[in-house]
């Protein structure tokens, strides 16, 4: 059964510093891994999507990164703001169906 | 703009009454999916259907139902048969292949009065 943990579960820093989200998967047979983010209430905004056959991909200040052998995937946020406060979620894809949540990273930029 | 939509945004059950959440979207996908978020779990798969008229239980089917009658809605009803329906549900589509990523709507927060 596919499990998918993220570390740390919840993160301060003050603004401006660079920052890595965790996340790891038991079962290196995905088709996919995608990372989101979740405001408070709200729903899931899709921020990158990483295909089995990639290593990274990036979007403005985010970068993702994907070793699938390891079972491992980080996200890299770059000069972090306020803004970026959310919870950050990593799911990883294992067929058509499914998809597997990790319980995410709450994540606190201050000013 | 393309994008999924659920309404309504919070919804209240009385004891023993069901009550259906919707879900549109006009992104022309296959799939669509039912996921349930508690605090402090994953989000958990409730039902997901990849077709019209079709559609298979998730991980937490129990005390809940669906439909699959056009390719844009997929509505789920919370039974009096769930036990502990206050969550936050959240509805998903997904293109025809796996390549593709899922997109989200904006959620419904349930809770049992």
């Amino acid at each position: 059964k596919q499990e998918v943990t993220q570390i740390p579960a919840a993160l301060s820093v003050p603004e401006g510093e660079n920052l890595v989200l965790n996340c790891s998967f038991t079962d290196s047979a995905i088709y996919n891994l995608q990372w989101f983010r979740q405001d408070p209430g709200k729903g899931l905004t899709s921020l990158l999507l990483i295909q089995s056959s990639q290593r990274e991909q990036t979007s403005g200040r985010l970068n993702a990164s994907l070793d699938k052998s390891s079972g491992r995937s980080t996200l890299y946020i770059a000069a972090s703001q306020p803004g970026d406060s959310a919870t950050y979620l990593c799911a990883v894809s294992t067929g058509f169906q499914k998809l597997v949540f990790g319980t995410g990273t709450r994540l606190l930029v201050s000013p | 703009d393309g994008g999924i939509t659920q309404s309504p945004k919070y919804l209240f059950r009385k004891e023993g009454q069901n009550v259906t959440l919707s879900c549109e979207q006009n992104l022309n996908h296959d799939a669509m999916y039912w996921y349930r978020q508690d605090p402090g779990q994953g989000l958990r798969l409730i039902y997901y259907s990849q077709i019209v008229n079709d559609f298979q239980k998730g991980d937490i089917a129990e005390g809940y139902s669906v439909s699959r009658e056009k390719k844009e809605s997929f509505p789920l009803t919370v039974t009096s048969a769930q036990k502990n329906p206050t969550a936050f549900y959240l509805c998903a589509s997904k293109g025809g292949v796996w390549a593709y990523g899922y997109t989200f709507g904006s959620g419904t927060r349930l809770t049992v009065v």
